[in-house]
């Protein structure tokens, strides 16, 4: 299975919303309602975002939201805080009963 | 309160073979559902799926490294253990294993990680 696809980086100033790509095929992101998202600082561990393609963990920002598109997943963020720079990573579940991730996206607030 | 702990070598000579430890709290391996799993990253690089194990000893394990690759998990001790065969350099990463919970294919709680370098 291959890494799902994702922009190397994408910038944005405080206050503006951004949107970050994850696009697979129709036997992972394309099949299946099982993409979730996370957020990585610096040597620090994952934190999950989003899963199930939109659904909010407990504690998450609203501002942080998730769709999908045929074979693409997208995570925006809107209001963008100097907090959100990090990179961020999809997964989703494939029809081999597996997971795989994004290759990643690293989010820079100017 | 869910906790998870990798624990294992930091450093192991190519060819010879890594086993992990993943021992967590606040949860059940047990519970109907429940599974966890192991994720690595290589240093700058991005994080890479390994393998799951679910309450009813279910297994799963990444394509591309299956033939490398023994999940197990040990109850009564709250632990879950990987190993990896044949280290090489490019197995030079940070593991991490994580909570999956019921009937999700998500990660909600991760450990802190263990880097492990391969290197004679």
């Amino acid at each position: 299975q291959s890494a799902l696809t994702q922009p190397a980086s994408v910038s944005g100033s405080p206050g503006q919303s951004i949107t970050i790509s994850c696009t697979g095929t129709s036997s992972d992101v394309g099949g299946y309602n099982y993409v979730s998202w996370y957020q990585q600082h610096p040597g620090k561990a994952p934190k999950l975002m989003i899963y199930d393609v939109s659904n909010r963990p407990s504690g998450v920002s609203n501002r942080f939201s998730g769709s999908k598109s045929g074979n693409t997943a997208s995570l925006t963020i809107s209001g963008l805080q100097a907090e959100d720079e990090a990179d961020y990573y999809c997964s989703s579940y494939t029809s081999s009963s597996t997971l795989v991730f994004g290759t990643g996206t690293k989010v820079t607030v100017l | 309160q869910i906790t998870l702990k990798e624990s294992g070598p930091t450093l192991v000579k190519p060819t010879q073979t890594l086993t992990l430890t993943c021992t967590f709290s606040g949860f059940s391996l047990s519970t109907s559902g429940v599974g966890v799993g192991w994720i690595r990253q290589p240093p700058g690089k991005a994080l890479e799926w390994l393998a799951l194990i679910y309450w009813n000893d279910d297994k799963r394990y990444s394509p591309s490294l299956k033939s490398r690759l023994t999940i197990t998990k040990d109850t009564s001790k709250n632990q879950v253990v990987l190993t990896m065969t044949n280290m090489d350099p490019v197995d030079t990463a940070t593991y991490y294993c994580a909570h999956q919970p019921t009937t999700a294919w998500d990660f909600d709680y991760w450990g802190q990680g263990t880097l492990v370098t391969v290197s004679s």
